[in-house]
C-alpha cells in the first residue's frame, strides 16, 4: 500500500537546537517526495521537493531509498519555524499527492 | 488575485442539506485538485481536473460528491445530502502544468461543519 508515515504528532525544541522531522514512506516505484508547511492562519505551501535538492529557509531533506525515508532537518531552529509540517509523495510526473498526518513543530524561546 | 481563492471560508450545514464549495485557481493554471482534510489528518486526494476535463475522481468518497470545472477555470465541489462524516476542511490547489512537475498552490480551504 502507498503510505506516508510521520511518527511524531508534536515536536518541541528550543531555539538554536537542531531539528529533525521524520518521514517514512511505502511506495512501489520511484516516487517524488515533498515537504509542505502550514504556518499559523496561512495556507499550505511547498517547502521543498527532493528532486530540486535545495535548502529552503535552512531546511534540507535527503531521500534515502534504502530506508524509504525523507527526513527534514535544520541545524539551528528558529522561533519562526513553528508550524505544521506535512510530508507527501506522488508518482513522479503526476499530480496526486499522498500526505502524512503531519508534525507540529514548536520552537521554544 | 495573487493566489488560489476558495469560498466560503466557513460553512455550517444541517445534515441532509446540499452544499457547494467554490475554487478560483490561479489564472492560467491548467491543473486543479480537490483534497479533503479531516481533523488531525493530512489532506486526502479527491479529484483532479486538467482544464475542464475531470481526469481522476478516484478519491471522491461517495456518489454524493460531485465536482465540475465547466470552463477550465473556476471549479465547484458539490456535496449532496451532507452527513456528519463530511465535516472537514476542503482544500483546492492548482498548478501551471499538466504533469505535476510544477508546484501546486493551495487555497486557504473551506471548513465544512455538518450538524
Amino acid at each position: 500500500a502507498q503510505r506516508v508515515t510521520q511518527p511524531e504528532k508534536l515536536l518541541s525544541v528550543f531555539k538554536g537546537a537542531p531539528v529533525e522531522l521524520k518521514c517514512n514512506y511505502s511506495y512501489s516505484g520511484s516516487p517524488e517526495l515533498f515537504w509542505y508547511v502550514q504556518y499559523s492562519r496561512q495556507r499550505l505551501q511547498l517547502l521543498l521537493r527532493h528532486i530540486s535538492r535545495e535548502s529552503i529557509k535552512g531546511f534540507t531533506a535527503d531521500l534515502n531509498k534504502g530506508e524509504t525515508s525523507f527526513h527534514l532537518k535544520k541545524p539551528f531552529a528558529q522561533e519562526e519555524d513553528s508550524a505544521m509540517y506535512y510530508c507527501a509523495l506522488s508518482k513522479r510526473g503526476t499530480y496526486k499527492y499522498i500526505f502524512g498526518t503531519g508534525t507540529r513543530l514548536k520552537v521554544l524561546a | 488575485g495573487a493566489g488560489v481563492s476558495q469560498s466560503p471560508r466557513y460553512k455550517v450545514a444541517k445534515r441532509g442539506q446540499d452544499v457547494a464549495l467554490r475554487c478560483d485557481p490561479i489564472s492560467g493554471h491548467v491543473s486543479l485538485f480537490w483534497y479533503q482534510q479531516a481533523l488531525g489528518q493530512g489532506p486526502e486526494f479527491l479529484t483532479y481536473f486538467q482544464n475542464e476535463a475531470q481526469l481522476d475522481k478516484s478519491g471522491l468518497p461517495s456518489d454524493r460528491f460531485f465536482a465540475e470545472r465547466p470552463e477550465g477555470s473556476v471549479s465547484t465541489l458539490k456535496i449532496q445530502r451532507t452527513q456528519q462524516e463530511d465535516s472537514a476542511v476542503y482544500l483546492c490547489a492548482s498548478s501551471l502544468d499538466r504533469g505535476g512537475n510544477t508546484e501546486a498552490f493551495f487555497g486557504q480551504g473551506t471548513r465544512l461543519t455538518v450538524v
